[in-house]
């Protein structure tokens, strides 16, 4: 199994560019989250999706589109990045939320110049 | 709503020596509590979780953390540390359904 697995790793925009990080896991979880990791602020929740067909705003959605595309697959879109969002993108999976470990992807280092 | 302060950002220890990284959170209902550690350019990893029953929970690598509901607390240690447990650990809770809320984070560094 290779777990949650994230593409890009790293990645340079210029503002006002657009890109999508890809994400997918193989453990048949059914909830998805993408969550973005800023120095001295722990982790916070943009999106997530419940279960496959649903997607939900976590603490920081603005700026930021998602697609659940399968049960497989958890996409996060930036349509017009601006620098607020450099930052370390997460994405993770669980097989059920009430009290199961999520399981983390190697991350999506970007830069927004 | 839950929230999660870990009151240390960085903790320098010596190699071999005890340590203990804080963590207190705030909820007005029952909660879930992890710990994560996230080694250098890495995603995280579960350490140990506390969902019920005994309040001293043991995890892997030699990790323990004890939860203390009279003091929201769910504090980590381990009896001697390695080179290797060089890391940034998260505290996180929860009371389900989507809804993980993580601390800042403690930096941990063994001094050999």
């Amino acid at each position: 199994n290779a777990g949650v697995t994230q593409t890009p790793k790293f990645q340079v925009l210029k503002t006002g560019q657009s890109m999508t990080l890809q994400c997918a896991q193989d453990m048949n979880h059914n909830s998805m989250y993408w969550y973005r990791q800023d120095p001295g602020m722990g982790l916070r929740l943009i999106y997530y999706s419940a279960s496959e067909g649903t997607t939900d705003k976590g603490e920081v959605p603005n700026g930021y589109n998602v697609s659940r595309l399968n049960k497989r697959e958890f996409s996060l879109r930036l349509e017009s990045a601006a620098p607020s969002q450099t930052s370390v993108y997460f994405c993770a999976s669980v097989r059920a939320p009430l009290g199961d470990e999520q399981f983390f992807g190697p991350g999506t280092r970007l830069t927004v110049l | 709503a839950q929230s999660v302060t870990q009151l240390d950002s960085q903790v320098p220890v010596f190699e071999e020596a005890p340590v203990e990284l804080r963590c207190n959170y705030s909820s007005s209902v029952s909660v879930y509590l992890f710990w994560y550690v996230q080694y250098p350019n890495q995603g995280l990893q579960l350490l140990l979780k506390y969902l019920s029953g005994s309040t001293l929970v043991k995890g892997i690598n030699g990790f323990e953390a004890e939860f203390n509901k009279s003091q929201t607390s769910f504090h980590l240690r381990k009896p001697s540390v390695h080179i290797s447990d060089t890391a940034e650990y998260f505290c996180a809770v929860t009371t389900g359904a989507n809804n993980l809320f993580f601390g800042t984070g403690t930096r941990l560094t063994v001094i050999p």
